[in-house]
């Protein structure tokens, strides 16, 4: 079974209001999680990494201010895209390493449809 | 700079031809880790095989194999008498200590098998 849960798995909303998703790590803590975001016919690329009582690190080019992160438990992490608009339409997916890093666990992805 | 390169974008072939998919990586770290995922039209990301940097050795798992190559920087991916079924998108990835395991994500290659 999954050892990562994420939800929602699809959601669609208008422009302009706030999407969370959730990634929670079923039967391990996971101090870091990675956060990323697929464009259609495009890679995973890396947007931040959740860690665990501290800030997240952003990557080059994504705004923290708009995607919001929060890793509240040793399973819980979460991305909230704010202010929504149809450009940041895509694939959104985490992960969470296991023990020593060199085992990563995907969540299922959820897709984020802004009308 | 691209640190794993997918040179082929899309590849068609006709069921139970042998198909290979290519993967080049790009690091400075001498402990890595090498991911090759398939990515079906649900979006989900399938872990096909992990292999760590000091781990030369080829691996087959069916009608899948993988042959890493240090010394040309090559991971790369064969599905023997390929199926309809083995149709996705196939991912390759690489994880650095020095990066706290995040992945970095080739491009994909998009394998259509037809009947």
């Amino acid at each position: 079974g999954a050892v990562v849960s994420q939800h929602p798995s699809r959601v669609i909303c208008k422009s302009g209001t706030s999407v969370k998703i959730e990634c929670r790590s079923l039967d391990f803590q996971a101090t870091t999680m990675f956060w990323y975001r697929q464009f259609p016919k495009q890679s995973l690329m890396l947007m931040a990494t959740s860690n665990e009582g501290s800030k997240a690190t952003y990557e080059q080019g994504v705004e923290k201010d708009k995607f919001l992160i929060n890793h509240a438990s040793l399973t819980l992490s979460t991305l909230t895209v704010t202010s929504a608009h149809p450009e940041d339409s895509s694939f959104y997916i985490c992960s969470a390493p296991r023990s020593g890093g060199d085992i990563q666990y995907f969540g299922a992805g959820t897709r984020l449809s802004v009308l | 700079a691209q640190k794993v390169t997918q040179a082929q974008t899309e590849i068609s072939v006709v069921e139970k031809e042998d198909v290979t998919l290519d993967c080049v990586y790009e690091t400075r770290d001498t402990t890595y880790y090498l991911f090759w995922y398939k990515q079906p039209p649900s979006g989900e990301l399938v872990f096909l095989i992990r292999r760590n940097s000091f781990d030369e050795q080829n691996e087959i798992s069916g009608r899948y194999s993988w042959n890493f190559q240090k010394s040309t920087s090559s991971f790369n991916f064969t599905i023997t008498a390929s199926q309809v079924v083995d149709s996705a998108v196939y991912f390759c990835a690489l994880s650095e200590v020095n990066s706290g395991y995040a992945l970095n994500f080739g491009k994909g290659t998009s394998l259509l098998v037809t009947p």
